[in-house]
């Protein structure tokens, strides 16, 4: 079952600006991962949060996760064409499984 | 050159047709997955192996098959009985000790 859900669905945006994206959750996660899928290829993974913190980053990525709201949120900033795709979060409920959402379609115009 | 690939990149089927789709990895991982993604949607899991010669169904196992008889490959086989197979089929790997997955660059099924 998708256990993620992503919002918005998609997001158009200059380059150079920020991206925020949500995802929502309904039960208790062990962490939440971001993914980046490029059109037509494989699933690249870009940060995970454990559910004992708050706040992670990488880059210009920044990732939150409040756990008494079961929601996250992922920040792209200064976004350049390159990072046009879509981003899917994933939870793992340490059942060595995780289940994705569906997904925010980010397009970066030049 | 370490990663997953899959072959092929993409597959035809007739009615009726069973087909293989090849998953390999020499990342040396122990758990290997099976994802059926449809267009705008987000992944979701077929089967998945922790370990060789065990797997375990996942939350749309119905119409498809897998093995895992040596650890490097995952075959995933889509049978008659699967309906709608039409999508993109991702396979992924986790060395077991760490939670993120790696993804091979899929194949898409499409049904003549």
């Amino acid at each position: 079952s998708q256990q993620g859900e992503e919002d918005p669905q998609a997001l158009s945006i200059q380059e150079g600006e920020n991206a925020t994206m949500n995802c929502s959750y309904k039960t208790s996660i062990n962490n939440l991962q971001w993914y980046r899928q490029n059109s037509g290829r494989g699933l690249v993974h870009l940060i995970l949060i454990r559910s004992n913190e708050r706040e992670k980053h990488s880059g210009r990525l920044r990732v939150t996760l409040d756990t008494s709201k079961k929601s996250s949120s992922l920040l792209i900033t200064a976004s350049r064409a390159a990072d046009t795709a879509s981003y899917f979060c994933a939870t793992d409920a340490w059942d060595y499984k995780l289940s994705f959402g569906a997904g925010t379609t980010v397009t970066v115009r030049a | 050159d370490g990663g997953i690939t899959q072959s092929p990149k993409y597959l035809f089927r007739k009615e009726g047709q069973n087909v293989t789709l090849s998953c390999e990895q020499n990342l040396n991982h122990d758990a290997m997955y099976w994802y059926r993604q449809d267009p705008g949607q987000g992944l979701r899991l077929i089967y998945y192996s922790q370990i060789v010669n065990d797997f375990q169904k996942g939350d749309i196992a119905e119409g498809y098959s897998v093995s895992r008889e040596k650890k490097e490959s995952f075959p995933l086989t889509v049978t008659s009985a699967q309906k709608n197979p039409t999508a993109f089929y991702l396979c992924a790997s986790n060395p077991g000790d760490q939670e993120t997955q790696y993804f091979g660059p899929g194949t898409r099924l499409l049904v003549l």
